[in-house]
């Protein structure tokens, strides 16, 4: 079956605008991750869903991102007044199980956003 | 807190040469470990891992062994090919369910 998709692929913001990224996960995984990869670095965690639920938010950098995934399934992060720091490749991944991190966790392609 | 600390590259080697690319991780609780490939222009995917100590994970000719006596979960391969070019994250899980990763090590196999 289909894998992770995320779009846009690629996102060039100017500095102040909001940008608004999209996961579609694998259909039937219940959780749901947000990483943020900046160049030459490994991911890094921004926030977890169980279904709808957010459950983790403990990695996003500041109050203005913001994830949701409202009926536990496509989730967007949203990223408000971008600043040269944020741009990096945002990346999704989904897990068939609802806890555990023996778990092996999908990601998609990841969405490159370049705040110029 | 959580962390993983992996072998700094590039590490460029021939083909058919042997692989390792070390990785080491903070002895909090009892983690799932996990070798992630990124290969040019696509998402990561997860190579192999092991889940408690003594394990061992394998694919596609890799290895890894999960040493709780040194934190360590180095990845090896025999012989690389240049396919195998690419970049490799070692990464840790735990009872918080989020992975941590390493930085990344660039591989490239030259003919």
């Amino acid at each position: 079956g289909a894998g992770v998709s995320q779009s846009p692929r690629y996102k060039v913001a100017k500095r102040g605008q909001d940008v608004a990224l999209r996961c579609d996960p694998i259909s039937g995984h219940v959780s749901l991750f947000w990483y943020q990869q900046a160049l030459g670095q490994g991911p890094e965690f921004l926030t977890y869903f169980q279904n709808e639920a957010q459950l983790d938010k403990s990695g996003l950098p500041s109050d203005r991102f913001f994830a949701e995934r409202p009926e536990g399934s496509v989730s967007t992060l949203k990223i408000q007044r971008t600043q040269q720091e944020d741009s990096a490749v945002y990346l999704c991944a989904s897990s068939l199980a609802r806890t555990g991190s023996s778990y092996e966790q999908y990601f998609g392609p990841g969405t490159r956003l370049t705040v110029t | 807190g959580d962390s993983v600390t992996q072998m700094e590259g590039p590490v460029t080697l021939s083909e058919e040469a042997f692989l390792t690319i070390n990785c080491t991780y903070t002895a909090t609780g009892y983690p799932s470990l996990f070798w992630y490939v990124q290969y040019p222009g696509e998402g990561l995917q997860l190579l192999l891992k092991a889940t408690k100590a003594d394990d061992k994970g394998s694919n596609k000719g890799f290895e890894a062994t999960y040493r709780k006596e040194t934190t360590s979960f180095h990845l090896e391969k025999g012989s690389v090919q240049v396919s195998d070019s690419a970049v490799y994250f070692c990464a840790r899980g735990g009872s918080n369910y989020k992975l941590t990763f390493g930085k990344g090590t660039l591989l490239t196999v030259n003919p």
